[in-house]
């Protein structure tokens, strides 16, 4: 079963410049999460994505963030214009919806794309 | 509200030697899971463990064992004869049978001494 992949791997920018991140989860799974990952801490969910429809952004700065799912497969994240602290790894996850007898999803996660923002 | 504590920011171990990695956590809810990730340097989140809040045995996977102790909201990882590629971040986080979210604890960074 192929996992979670995602491009580019790293990315590296200038501020006020525009950057897009792609992300193909597992086949078949519902459930897609964008996390922005600061260095030396635990990933912040940025959106989940349950199908092609937002189920939670609130944590997404919607100023300059953008992210769809068309289709209910593939998804883009963007940012537009980049800030300095955007520089990050941003992790895409993906999990099945409902799995029986289990609290809580276990999250499958791609590569991960590092941004450094000059 | 629901929170993930990881108490220890850093771990030097030796190989061989057996390591317990803390972690505490919060919640209302009754149902929930309990889960173990590892980061390699390399960036890539690696599931190692799952524990159910209704589970009455502890979790094991190969060299990882979860000690579950509900009353007191812990769930530590427990990495037996550690090796030198056991060196990375680990990330306990919680899941909550009301959604499809994981809360985060910060990490504790592990590295194996030779």
């Amino acid at each position: 079963e192929a996992g979670v992949a995602q491009s580019p791997r790293y990315k590296i920018i200038e501020k006020r410049q525009s950057v897009a991140f792609w992300c193909n989860p597992i086949s078949g799974h519902a459930t897609l999460y964008w996390y922005q990952q600061i260095l030396g801490q635990g990933p912040k969910l940025l959106i989940q994505f349950q199908n092609n429809g937002v189920v939670d952004d609130s944590q997404l700065p919607k100023d300059r963030f953008s992210a769809e799912r068309l289709k209910g497969v593939d998804s883009t994240l963007k940012i537009q214009p980049a800030k300095l602290e955007d520089s990050a790894v941003y992790l895409c996850a993906s999990s099945s919806w409902g799995r029986s007898g289990r609290a809580g999803n276990e999250q499958f996660f791609g590569p991960g794309t590092r941004l450094t923002v000059l | 509200a629901q929170k993930i504590t990881q108490t220890q920011p850093g771990m030097f171990v030796q190989e061989k030697e057996a390591v317990t990695l803390d972690c505490t956590y919060d919640t209302s809810d009754q149902s929930y899971g309990l889960f173990w990730y590892k980061q390699p340097s390399s960036g890539e989140m690696i599931f190692l463990i799952y524990q159910g809040s209704y589970d009455e045995q502890n979790a094991t996977e190969g060299r990882y064992s979860l000690n579950f102790q509900k009353a007191r909201k812990s769930a530590n990882l427990v990495i037996s004869a550690s090796q030198l590629g056991d060196s990375a971040m680990y990330f306990c986080a919680m899941g909550e049978e009301s959604n499809y979210q994981l809360i985060w604890g910060a990490g504790t960074k592990l590295i194996i001494k030779p």
